[in-house]
C-alpha cells in the first residue's frame, strides 16, 4: 500500500487560503468517504481537523474545510492564522481494512 | 475525560524487542478500536495496525507483518504493541491513536496517546 501523495509544503499570508491536495487511488481515497486531516505542531501528537471527507469535529474552527473529488481529498483553511503554521496529513481507509498516510505538508504562514 | 498515556522512552539494541503500552480511562475500552501510528524523526506518519478490544482481532499493514504484535489486557483497559527484530530505522515515535465512535474501524483517531520515543542503536 503506498502513501497517499501531499504536496511537501505550502505557504500563505495571514487572512488568506491555502488549499492541501491528497492524491491516492480508487482502493482508498476514491472508494471511502473515510479520509480525515491532521494538523500536527513539533513535538505534539496529531490533532484530528477533519474525517469523514468533511466533518469538523467539535472544537476545530470552521476555517477548516475538506472536500473530495474522485481519488483526490483536498484541505482548505481559510482566514489563515499564525497558529495555523504546522505539518498535516491525510488518511484514508482502504480496500483491505487498513489505513494510509500520507506524506506530509508543511504548511508556512509568511 | 478521554486519556492515552503511554510507556516511557526506550533504547534497545538492533534484534531485540519492545513493548508498548497504552492505558486508557474515561470510557469503555472494548467498545472502540485502537490503532498504532509510528513516525521517524523528521519524517511522516505511518500507520502500523489495529486491534478491536473486544474481541483482540488484528490486522497489520503489510510492512510490519510477521514482527509486529498488537494485544490488549481489558481487565486493565490497556492496549500494547511489541515490534520484534528491531532495527536502527525503527528509531521512531510510537503512538496509539483511538477511533472515535462506538465500534467504529474507518482509521479516524479523535484520541492520541503522547507518543512513546523507541531509539534502537548498537
Amino acid at each position: 500500500q503506498s502513501a497517499l501523495t501531499q504536496p511537501a509544503s505550502v505557504s500563505g499570508s495571514p487572512g488568506q487560503s491555502i488549499t492541501i491536495s491528497c492524491s491516492g487511488t480508487s482502493s482508498d481515497v476514491g472508494g471511502y468517504n473515510y479520509v480525515s486531516w491532521y494538523q500536527q505542531h513539533p513535538g505534539k501528537a496529531p490533532k484530528l481537523m477533519i474525517y469523514g471527507v468533511s466533518k469538523r469535529p467539535s472544537g476545530v474552527s470552521n476555517r477548516f474545510s475538506g472536500s473530495k473529488s474522485g481519488n483526490t481529498a483536498s484541505l482548505t483553511i481559510s482566514g489563515l492564522q499564525a497558529e495555523d503554521e504546522a505539518d498535516y496529513y491525510c488518511s484514508s481507509y482502504t480496500s483491505y481494512s487498513t489505513v494510509v498516510f500520507g506524506g506530509g505538508t508543511k504548511l508556512t504562514v509568511l | 475525560q478521554v486519556q492515552l498515556v503511554q510507556s516511557g522512552a526506550e533504547v534497545k539494541k538492533p534484534g531485540a524487542s519492545v513493548k508498548v503500552s497504552c492505558k486508557t480511562s474515561g470510557y469503555t475500552f472494548t467498545d472502540y478500536y485502537m490503532h498504532w501510528v509510528r513516525q521517524a524523526p523528521g519524517q511522516g506518519l505511518e500507520w502500523m495496525g489495529w486491534i478491536n478490544p473486544n474481541s483482540g482481532v488484528t490486522n497489520y499493514a503489510e510492512k510490519f507483518q510477521g514482527r509486529v504484535t498488537l494485544t490488549r489486557d481489558t481487565s486493565i483497559s490497556t492496549a500494547y504493541m511489541e515490534l520484534n527484530r528491531l532495527r536502527s530505522d525503527d528509531t521512531s515515535v510510537y503512538y496509539c491513536a483511538r477511533e472515535p465512535k462506538y465500534n467504529w474501524n474507518y482509521g479516524e483517531f479523535d484520541y492520541w496517546g503522547q507518543g512513546t520515543l523507541v531509539t534502537v542503536s548498537s
